[in-house]
């Protein structure tokens, strides 16, 4: 059991560049999210999917595109990179169990705009 | 929009201290109080979660309380060791089950 996993680790863009993060996840989670990580912001959630084919937007969703095909790929996609996109990348996914959403997170993607 | 803080942002404590982290929300209809673990360059990892019923969770030296009323919750750490050194978040949800809000963490340093 990989639980989520993400892919790249490490990412260094050009401004203007496009590129998709990668995120997976084996436990059959029906809630995916995207958050970012930023110093002295916290966490800040981009985009979630409830379930494949459903997403929705979140806090910071501007300059992100995601999609569900599947239960177990959520990717995030970056459209036109912006220095201001520089950020750790979370994804986690997320199971019901009664009243409990007990979220597991990724190792995460370190990305950089220059 | 939920807001959730964490006090105090950084904490130095000697080795064998029991100590207390705080967390504190502005909506008390949640689901959940997550508190999580961040060592430098990781990622989180989840050490209790306490749904919106219960008063507290225990694992080891960890115990999580909830106080929805007051909007507060803490984290006691029992006998802190320098591998307890790390950043911990805490995290509700709230109006929907399944995205977080953190708060922005606590940096805590135990020094041998």
């Amino acid at each position: 059991n990989a639980g989520v996993t993400q892919t790249p680790k490490f990412q260094v863009l050009k401004t203007g560049q496009s590129m998709t993060l990668q995120c997976a996840q084996d436990m059959n989670h029906e809630y995916m999210s995207w958050y970012r990580q930023d110093p002295g912001m916290g966490l800040r959630l981009i985009h979630y999917s409830v379930g494949a084919g459903i997403t929705d937007q979140g806090e910071v969703p501007n300059g992100y595109n995601v999609s569900r095909s599947t239960t177990e790929d959520f990717p995030l996609r970056l459209l036109s990179a912006a220095p201001s996109q520089t950020s750790v990348y979370f994804c986690a996914s997320s199971y019901s169990q009664g009243a409990s959403y007990e979220q597991y997170f990724g190792p995460g993607t370190r990305l950089t705009v220059t | 929009k939920q807001e959730v803080t964490q006090i105090p942002a950084a904490l130095s404590v000697p080795e064998g201290e029991n100590l207390v982290l705080n967390c504190s929300f502005t909506d008390s209809a949640i689901y959940n109080l997550q508190w999580f673990r961040q060592d430098p360059g990781k990622g989180l990892t989840s050490l209790l979660l306490i749904q919106s019923s219960q008063r507290e969770q225990t694992s080891g030296r960890l115990n999580a309380s909830l106080d929805k009323s007051s909007g507060r919750s803490t984290l006691y750490i029992a006998a802190s060791q320098p591998g307890d050194s790390a950043t911990y978040l805490c995290a509700s949800n709230s109006n929907s089950g399944y995205a977080l809000n953190f708060g922005k963490g606590t940096s805590l340093l135990v020094t041998p």
